[in-house]
């Protein structure tokens, strides 16, 4: 059964460039949520995906970042034109779809680096 | 919006003392779970609490959920070198999309 999977787990990307990163979520799990984790600091939630719907992207930055997650295939989380800033550690997670009780499983991460 | 806080930010013990950290929201918790990332590593859950005034105990782990549900404690009795890592613990919000909010994280070097 396998966990939680994210590709790439290194992205070197240059200024103005565009950064995809991927997730799949553990086999029967509906709901994705992405975090993004600065070095020796904690997760700052992003966005919360079902199927085909964004439930909740509070935290995403309203220009340059998109997620999708479509009824087949994985999660994106896309960044557009990124800068120095964007540089960070993104992790997916996935649960069940029973909304606030379940026990979140988390990916590697996908460790971006912009030069 | 609802926040989560952590302390201490960072804890440094020798190899078989004892650590708490602290868990405090600013808003009452539905459950709580607790979360362990290892030094590049990704997190990976430990156990979750719901009921109020909830303790429940992993080995040398000993885990409360606050009687208003607002606060959590992480106990380690008699720290090893494995226990080394960041302790995170999250919360779904009250309101609406149930997201799962992370706490600032408490960062614990164990000196052999």
């Amino acid at each position: 059964n396998a966990g939680v999977m994210q590709n790439p787990r290194h992205l070197v990307r240059r200024r103005g460039q565009e950064a995809r990163l991927r997730c799949s979520p553990m086999k029967g799990h509906s709901h994705v949520y992405w975090y993004r984790q600065l070095p020796e600091e904690g997760l700052k939630f992003m966005v919360y995906l079902q199927k085909e719907n964004i439930i909740d992207e509070s935290g995403m930055p309203k220009e340059r970042f998109s997620a999708e997650f479509p009824k087949e295939g994985p999660s994106i989380l896309r960044i557009q034109q990124v800068v120095r800033g964007d540089s960070a550690a993104y992790f997916c997670a996935s649960s069940p779809p029973s909304g606030g009780s379940e026990k979140l499983f988390f990916g590697s991460g996908t460790q971006l680096s912009v030069l | 919006g609802q926040q989560v806080m952590q302390i201490p930010q960072y804890q440094h013990v020798q190899e078989g003392e004892d650590f708490t950290t602290y868990c405090n929201s600013s808003t009452t918790l539905s459950n709580i779970q607790w979360y362990k990332q290892r030094p590049g590593g990704h997190p990976v859950f430990l156990i979750q609490l719901v009921k109020s005034g909830e303790v429940k105990k992993q080995k040398r782990l000993t885990f409360q959920f606050g009687e208003a549900k607002k606060n959590s404690s992480l106990h380690i009795t008699a720290t090893q070198t494995t226990d080394v890592g960041t302790y995170f613990c999250a919360g779904p919000t009250t309101s609406g999309t149930y997201k799962y909010i992370f706490g600032t994280g408490t960062r614990l070097k164990v000196l052999a």
